[in-house]
């Protein structure tokens, strides 16, 4: 069965340090997203891609945080520099394309420390 | 914008027991979708049920099954027959129908940690 891979799966990392994390969806995906999970907390949209355009990034913290899909394809997601707050888990997810007809498939996502 | 409330952080079960997940949400669209979320420990998030707002028709998939109220704006979760494998956090999430941007992003509340008991 086909699955969303992410990696690396954990990271710790110094604040101040760039991190990157990349997500490879299910085969024809179009739709690709990216969330962040606090602990305790449900996943929070950071970015969705459409082929290799954004469509929403407006919860993506712009100022540190960046996201490519540039073949439309695979994705990465960097963080530079980290920061303490940014511990968290981030989840990708992919569906054959988007709207609520459309089921998203998690990956197991990378949880990031940042000491 | 769209809130999604569960007033459950953890709950237990006995296995075989029923068990039941609380939601509610708020949004002032007509047109939405409803889903709840399996994350088991250490394995990634799985999708459970869907419901489309439109349908009177609550949504059922095999042990797990909804009571949606649409006026009351609840959405809760009932699970059959619990078994070892239910143990996991469960999400409810939100989705508008329409997005005149294209995106369409789950809005989840916090989740419960439910854990089935031998």
């Amino acid at each position: 069965e086909a699955e969303v891979a992410q990696s690396p799966r954990y990271k710790i990392t110094e604040k101040s340090q760039a991190v990157a994390f990349w997500c490879d969806p299910i085969s024809g995906h179009a739709t690709l997203y990216w969330y962040r999970q606090i602990l305790g907390q449900g996943p929070e949209l950071l970015v969705q891609f459409q082929d290799e355009s954004v469509v929403d990034d407006s919860q993506l913290p712009k100022d540190r945080f960046s996201a490519e899909r540039l073949k439309g394809v695979d994705s990465t997601l960097k963080i530079q520099p980290a920061e303490l707050g940014d511990s968290a888990m981030y989840l990708c997810a992919s569906s054959l394309a988007g709207g609520p007809g459309y089921e998203q498939f998690f990956g197991p996502g990378t949880r990031l420390t940042v000491l | 914008a769209q809130t999604v409330t569960q007033s459950q952080p953890e709950m237990s079960v006995q296995e075989a027991e029923t068990v039941t997940l609380s939601c509610t949400y708020d949004t002032s669209e007509s047109n939405y979708y409803l889903f709840w979320y399996k994350q088991p420990p250490s394995r990634q998030m799985i999708l459970v049920i869907r419901q489309e707002a439109y349908k009177q028709q609550n949504a059922t998939e095999n042990r797990f099954s909804v009571n949606f109220q649409k006026a009351a704006k609840s959405f809760s979760l009932k699970i059959s027959d619990s078994q070892l494998g239910d143990t996991a956090m469960y999400f409810c999430a939100f989705m508008n129908q329409y997005s005149g941007a294209g995106s369409y992003q789950l809005t989840f509340g916090k989740g419960t940690k439910l854990s089935v008991i031998p």
